[in-house]
């Protein structure tokens, strides 16, 4: 079955450091991804909507600035997480739609920010 | 997205049918109800889906009443593994489809 790889699956950074998080397809092309956020014991937020060869589209109140989006191609997103706080450790987690209109969740990131 | 409402938590006993239920007494013509469920400290899994016929997979089975309004996953025969949260999403798919609103789900937990 299709596959969507998330990397890394954890990662522990300093406070005013930057962090990628990559997603991939990997038999798939994925023209659309998606990006959720998911703080302990809560749902999946949506943060925003990655399109390839095209700027990303951000979900109300989350800062396009700080949650930098690139997807360059039909197969990686990568979501950057720049000048990280201790309030940006959450769970990440990556959702890809193939041509068929699938969808495939990557297994998510588990970012803290010391 | 219509909002859907489920029970916070559930218990089943190994082997016996888990039965969760959904209410979505807002959902539009073209919505269509997605399950999902996440295991902890992972992605969600697609588990289901349908518009107005009950549906069954290999992993479950989906009631969706005449009306629409609501739906009831049904896990024929649940295992420790099926220990998670579940979740009953309404949704229009088409060029819009991926833009889950996740609600709270139910977290069902199967015991021994």
């Amino acid at each position: 079955g299709a596959v969507v790889s998330q990397h890394p699956s954890r990662v522990i950074c300093k406070s005013g450091t930057s962090v990628k998080i990559e997603c991939r397809s990997l038999d798939f092309q994925a023209t659309t991804m998606f990006w959720y956020r998911q703080f302990p014991k809560q749902s999946l937020m949506l943060m925003a909507t990655s399109n390839e060869g095209s700027k990303a589209t951000y979900e109300q109140g989350v800062e396009k600035d700080k949650f930098l989006i690139n997807h360059a191609s039909l197969t990686l997103s990568t979501l950057t997480v720049t000048s990280a706080h201790p309030e940006d450790s959450s769970f990440y987690i990556c959702s890809a739609r193939d041509r068929n209109e699938k969808l495939f969740f990557g297994s998510g990131t588990q970012l803290s920010v010391l | 997205d219509a909002k859907t409402t489920q029970p916070p938590s559930m218990d089943c006993a190994e082997g016996r049918a888990a039965n969760l239920p959904c209410n979505h007494s807002t959902i539009s013509g073209n919505e269509y109800v997605y399950w999902y469920r996440q295991i902890h400290s992972q992605g969600p899994q697609y588990i289901i889906h349908g518009l107005k016929n009950n549906e069954t997979n290999e992993m479950a089975s989906l009631i969706i009443t005449e009306d629409r309004k609501s739906s009831t996953l049904i896990l024929p025969h649940a295992t420790l593994r099926d220990t998670a949260v579940y979740y009953c999403i309404a949704h229009a798919g088409g060029t819009s489809y991926g833009k889950l609103t996740f609600g709270q789900g139910t977290i069902l937990t199967v015991h021994p």
